[in-house]
């Protein structure tokens, strides 16, 4: 596997359930993204960490919380989600640190609808 | 409140034509900017990058214009291709702190035409 996966690629869940998103990184970077994409808006950023240490919380909800295990993982886990939640979700990765020009990488995204 | 403003939602273009795609830009902290590319149901592609010290970058087909005292940034694809057909957004970041936090666009679908 190359750059950077995410599984499930498609997730169907109702408002009671609980769900765990994944992405890996094959690119040794140090930081890795969850983003949101609603139809009609920009890439909304939700959650950063930078070498494991989460250091950005962009206002979500606690329905969503966030795991990184290691550098290489991600975890997005979602209970009692809201069926305005369905989106496309994208993690990404990049170097990190507090380089200049720090350029991320984005994998292929999970289209997520709450029911 | 919009930072990154991509204010043309689609455009066409002739294939072997030039395509330009624009973004405007509020915060004049922003100095560095990438652009990307996006098919439906992928994630989006990194496509190139412009630092503020710079007004052109160039990379095969693709030239990316800065011009700062406008806020102002431009793709330009030369020549398009059908396959260029996509949503590119423009994204910026400002340098610092402990996070490099990336402001997207909404984007710009452009549809070469054979």
């Amino acid at each position: 596997e190359t750059g950077v996966t995410q599984t499930p690629r498609h997730l169907v869940m109702g408002m009671t359930n609980k769900k765990s998103l994944k992405c890996e990184q094959h690119l040794g970077h140090n930081a890795m993204y969850w983003y949101k994409q609603s139809a009609k808006k920009p890439l909304e950023l939700m959650f950063v960490y930078n070498f494991k240490e989460q250091t950005e919380n962009n206002s979500v909800p606690s329905r969503f919380s966030p795991e990184c295990p290691n550098s290489s993982h991600l975890f997005l886990h979602l209970h009692t989600l809201q069926p305005e939640d369905s989106a496309l979700y994208l993690c990404a990765s990049s170097q990190g640190g507090q380089g200049f020009g720090d350029t991320q990488y984005f994998g292929p995204g999970t289209r997520l609808t709450v029911l | 409140d919009q930072q990154v403003k991509q204010n043309s939602p689609s455009l066409s273009v002739q294939e072997g034509r030039i395509s330009i795609l624009n973004c405007d830009y509020t915060n004049s902290m922003f100095d560095y900017f990438l652009w990307y590319k996006k098919y439906p149901a992928e994630g989006p592609t990194f496509l190139i990058s412009i630092s503020s010290i710079k007004d052109k970058n160039e990379d095969g087909r693709f030239t990316v214009f800065l011009n700062k005292s406008a806020k102002h940034l431009s793709l330009h694809i030369v020549p398009s291709q059908p396959g260029d057909s996509a949503v590119y957004f423009c994204a910026a970041m400002g340098y610092g702190g402990a996070t490099n936090k990336l402001i997207f666009g909404t984007g710009t679908l452009l549809a070469v035409q054979p």
